[in-house]
């Protein structure tokens, strides 16, 4: 139940293409749910997060859809660019804060040129 | 943009041998965490600490793990006996607050045990 599943494991788009990534979460009490990036021999980065209390929220190119009754949520990046290729994770937390994320597998996004 | 700072980015060590990972937080963060990477796998939680004490810890933090902000800069994780199993990238994190507050992770720290 703490766990968070992440799919796909790779994806490979265009450039100028959509990604969409998707995360699925069983415990009903996580209520924060963050997007990091992680660039090769770097830490993650935050992209985007949101609360259950919106269904979408968007930064620029990177939107979070959020399906609460689905306990569904995911990260699409529109315009995808060979600066977007790195691996993302989504996660999870209760109490809506950074404290015990519980991270999803990851997924290595390619963006070819 | 401020960052964390770990030091060493690699440790190689012996099974059973003594370990200390050491992290440079943000200057005016007050919550910091320790996470790990097994290669190819998802990143986890394994402590948060907060006014000088450990506010949480994951099962994997056993006995064999502690965490300590010795001078009030740094923060450190040491692990007593490594095993194989806790080879792993580690990496440190600070925010400022918990709710909605942005975490912020080191480069981390790798570690071999051999």
């Amino acid at each position: 139940q703490q766990q968070v599943k992440q799919s796909p494991q790779s994806l490979i788009v265009q450039k100028g293409g959509i990604s969409i990534i998707n995360c699925a979460y069983e415990n009903t009490a996580f209520d924060y749910f963050p997007w990091y990036q992680q660039f090769p021999g770097k830490g993650p980065a935050l992209l985007i997060a949101i609360r259950p209390d919106v269904s979408e929220k968007k930064e620029g190119r990177f939107t979070i859809s959020f399906n609460k009754s689905a306990k569904q949520f995911s990260l699409h990046i529109m315009d995808s660019q060979p600066g977007d290729s790195a691996t993302y994770f989504c996660a999870a937390s209760k109490e809506g804060g950074s404290e015990k994320l519980v991270f999803g597998k990851g997924t290595k996004l390619t963006v070819n040129p | 943009e401020p960052e964390v700072t770990q030091t060493p980015s690699h440790q190689v060590t012996q099974m059973g041998q003594e370990v200390i990972l050491r992290c440079v937080p943000i200057s005016n963060h007050l919550y910091f965490y320790w996470y790990r990477q097994i290669l190819g796998q998802k990143v986890e939680f394994l402590v948060s600490f907060y006014n000088n004490e450990i506010s949480e810890k994951s099962e994997i933090f056993d006995d064999q793990f502690s965490v300590e902000r010795p001078d009030g800069s740094n923060f450190t994780l040491k692990i007593r006996s490594t095993k194989l199993e806790d080879s792993a990238m580690y990496f440190c994190a600070s925010s400022v607050g918990i709710v909605d507050e942005k975490l912020f992770f080191g480069s981390g720290t790798q570690l071999s045990v051999l």
